[in-house]
């Protein structure tokens, strides 16, 4: 079974200043890695994916996998208060699967 | 926008009585998942339906059922619920290995 793990279990930034979140998953032969993103009192938004190693950017977002390590990170730069909820990171198990399996989530606060 | 609707969105309810839970979606993909997230933040599958077929996580508890009418559909019972049941169940649905979209989610308080 894919077990996910987020690191840390929070996270507060300056305003402005960059946040980076870890997630380390435990099948190098896993496909897709998800960010998502969750505000209160609503669901999860995807944010990005990545799947081959190297790194992806988005926007503010850049994310980073190592599959020998086994560690993805995402990285948002220029944070905002508006950023601010809590980050998922989700691993699908393999090619068509019928599920992701989800870390337990950092919680970001960017303070204004 | 909104294109997951749960409904409803909060329900208390006592150790025992029976809970529906409604998901559509106007998406048009092809499988809709329920998971139950708990006061932790962590989310856990319980059912996947994809073509008329449906995956069961194995440690979901028998009283937990999904009833679907069409793709765009699948509903979540709980018969005799429990204290434990207490937590936010989503919906969601995706294109086979695709990202999902998650609704609002649906808040059960079992007291």
């Amino acid at each position: 079974q894919e077990k996910v793990q987020q690191s840390p279990e929070s996270l507060i930034v300056p305003e402005g200043a960059m946040s980076s979140l870890n997630c380390t998953f435990s099948n190098s032969a896993s496909q897709s890695i998800w960010w998502y993103q969750q505000h209160p009192g609503k669901g999860p938004e995807a944010l990005i994916s990545i799947f081959s190693n190297g790194n992806k950017k988005e926007g503010r977002l850049t994310v980073y996998l190592n599959r020998a390590s086994l560690h993805v990170s995402l990285h948002i730069r220029d944070s905002q208060p508006s950023d601010s909820a809590v980050y998922l990171c989700a691993v699908s198990p393999s090619s068509g699967s019928w599920q992701l399996i989800f870390g337990s989530g950092t919680q970001l606060t960017v303070m204004p | 926008e909104t294109a997951v609707f749960q409904t409803p969105n909060y329900h208390v309810t006592q150790v025992g009585n029976e809970v529906s839970f409604n998901c559509k979606q106007t998406l048009g993909h092809d499988t809709m998942y329920w998971y139950k997230q708990d006061s932790k933040k962590l989310l856990k599958i319980m059912f996947s339906y994809n073509n008329k077929q449906l995956i069961v996580n194995e440690t979901v508890p028998r009283r937990f059922s999904p009833q679907s009418s069409d793709k765009a559909h699948l509903n979540l019972r709980i018969k005799s619920v429990e204290p434990e049941d207490s937590a936010v169940y989503l919906c969601a649905s995706s294109w086979v290995d695709s990202d999902y979209t998650f609704g609002s989610g649906t808040r059960l308080l079992v007291i």
